[in-house]
């Protein structure tokens, strides 16, 4: 079974700093796709970023940008100019073809004035 | 366009009765997923459903059940509810596009269970 881990289960940042949040998977499909997912305190998962297994180029949304090492099984977000609209908890998933989406434990960030 | 709705926002329930929740997808997708958040299990699928037919199952027992009509939206239902049915339940709303698949999350329905 495909597992999902993010160690930190808080970080905290500072307005306008830069932050990143680690997640590594375990897999042994070749085809999959990893997501980053936010979910402020109103409970909204909002799709942050995704990221296709076969491409090599790393995906950006704006401020925010991943670091995807494929043969490290590691896919880390890091978020730029932090605000503090972006106070809360991301969650990792992966999905490869015909399964459901697998979640990390999540990492709370904090954003600090 | 339109997000995805989940009806009821908040329930309350008793042990022993029965839910159903209900989950309209985005127009234009045809498969939905559930997924249970709770604090110490963090969110675990249940299931997923494409064209009234369920797609995948999770490793829940058989008194969570779902189904999907043919205008896409989606129920799920839970028997004999437990205490520990008390969840946020969220529905996915699966946009396909080629290969590639992205989940877009409602807002959640939260039960509590008494």
């Amino acid at each position: 079974a495909q597992t999902v881990t993010q160690s930190q289960p808080e970080m905290s940042v500072q307005e306008a700093e830069t932050v990143t949040l680690s997640c590594t998977y375990d897999t042994s499909e070749s085809d999959y796709y990893l997501f980053w997912y936010k979910q402020p305190p109103s409970r909204q998962m909002i799709l942050v970023i995704r990221q296709e297994a076969y491409k090599q180029q790393n995906a950006t949304e704006n401020r925010f940008s991943v670091n995807f090492q494929k043969a490290a099984k590691s896919f880390s977000l890091k978020i730029s100019d932090s605000q503090l609209g972006d106070a809360a908890m991301y969650f990792c998933a992966y999905r490869s073809a015909g399964y459901a989406l697998n979640f990390g434990k999540g990492t709370s960030l904090l954003v600090t004035p | 366009k339109a997000g995805v709705t989940q009806t009821p926002r908040y329930l309350i329930k008793t042990r022993g009765q029965q839910v159903t929740l209900s989950c309209s997808p985005i127009s234009g997708h045809r498969s939905v997923s559930w997924y249970q958040q709770t604090p110490g299990q963090g969110l675990q699928f249940l299931f997923e459903y494409f064209s009234e037919t369920q797609r995948n199952k999770g490793n829940f027992p058989g008194r969570f059940s779902g189904r999907q009509f043919s205008n896409s939206r989606s129920e799920m239902n839970v028997s004999t509810l437990e205490l520990g049915d008390s969840a946020l339940y969220l529905c996915a709303s699966v946009r396909t596009s080629g290969n590639q698949e992205t989940q877009y999350f409602g807002p959640g329905t939260r039960l509590l269970v008494l």
